[in-house]
């Protein structure tokens, strides 16, 4: 089955600085890679996702990449604010087939300092 | 709409008793999934179901059985509840289809669970 690992565990930046958190799987068939972001005590929620045919997708301060040869994305957040402040899990898996669910990377605790 | 329910929210059990958690969604969606969510280890898939009186175990199925006898309702029981099933469980839905959005999970706000 697949397997993503993500890094790094926990994450500091000050206010306006960038911060980027990175993914590897395993499946080279996974052809899908959303970001889900969780606040303390909500659930998580979708922020920005990207399909295998597209090697770069913004969506104003963040951004995702993604290199299907060397299996891995990244989540890049530019002028961080505190609100950013969550746990962030990447996830892989492959477009429109429920049988194969999404399998989620470990989180990145990212914390912005004011 | 509701989105997704999850319920209860919290709930402290004796190790070897049983329970129930109920998860409703009103969107119409078709998958439906239960994770468990540990501290650094992520959102772990327990069982899953792509339709009506259908379930498919995930990768942590092992003490955990699940119903899926309405469209709109996925049920995660502990038959006799260990420590180790201590966690915060999360129930999640989407539609299949090929528009854009559809892979999105709706999670449900999740259930606190306590194993003593």
């Amino acid at each position: 089955g697949e397997n993503v690992e993500q890094h790094p565990s926990t994450l500091s930046v000050q206010e306006g600085d960038s911060a980027v958190i990175k993914c590897t799987y395993s499946d080279s068939a996974s052809n899908y890679f959303p970001w889900y972001k969780q606040e303390l005590g909500k659930r998580p929620q979708l922020i920005i996702d990207i399909r295998s045919n597209v090697g770069e997708k913004k969506d104003q301060r963040i951004a995702v990449t993604l290199n299907k040869t060397a299996k891995h994305f990244s989540l890049h957040i530019t002028e961080t604010q505190p609100e950013d402040s969550a746990v962030y899990f990447c996830a892989a898996g492959l477009k429109d087939t429920g049988r194969r669910a999404l399998t989620f990377g470990s989180g990145t605790r990212l914390q912005v300092q004011p | 709409n509701a989105g997704v329910t999850q319920t209860p929210k919290f709930r402290v059990l004796k190790t070897g008793q049983s329970m129930t958690l109920l998860c409703a969604q009103d969107m119409n969606h078709e998958y439906m999934y239960w994770y468990r969510q540990d501290p650094g280890m992520g959102l772990r898939l327990i069982h899953y179901s792509v339709g009506e009186g259908t379930t498919a175990k995930g990768e942590v199925p092992d003490g955990y059985n699940v119903s899926r006898l309405k469209k709109q309702n996925f049920l995660l029981g502990l038959e006799s509840a260990a420590p180790s099933q201590t966690s915060v469980y999360f129930c999640a839905s989407r539609t299949p289809g090929q528009v854009p959005s559809s892979e999105k999970l709706f999670f449900g706000s999740g259930t606190q669970l306590s194993v003593l």
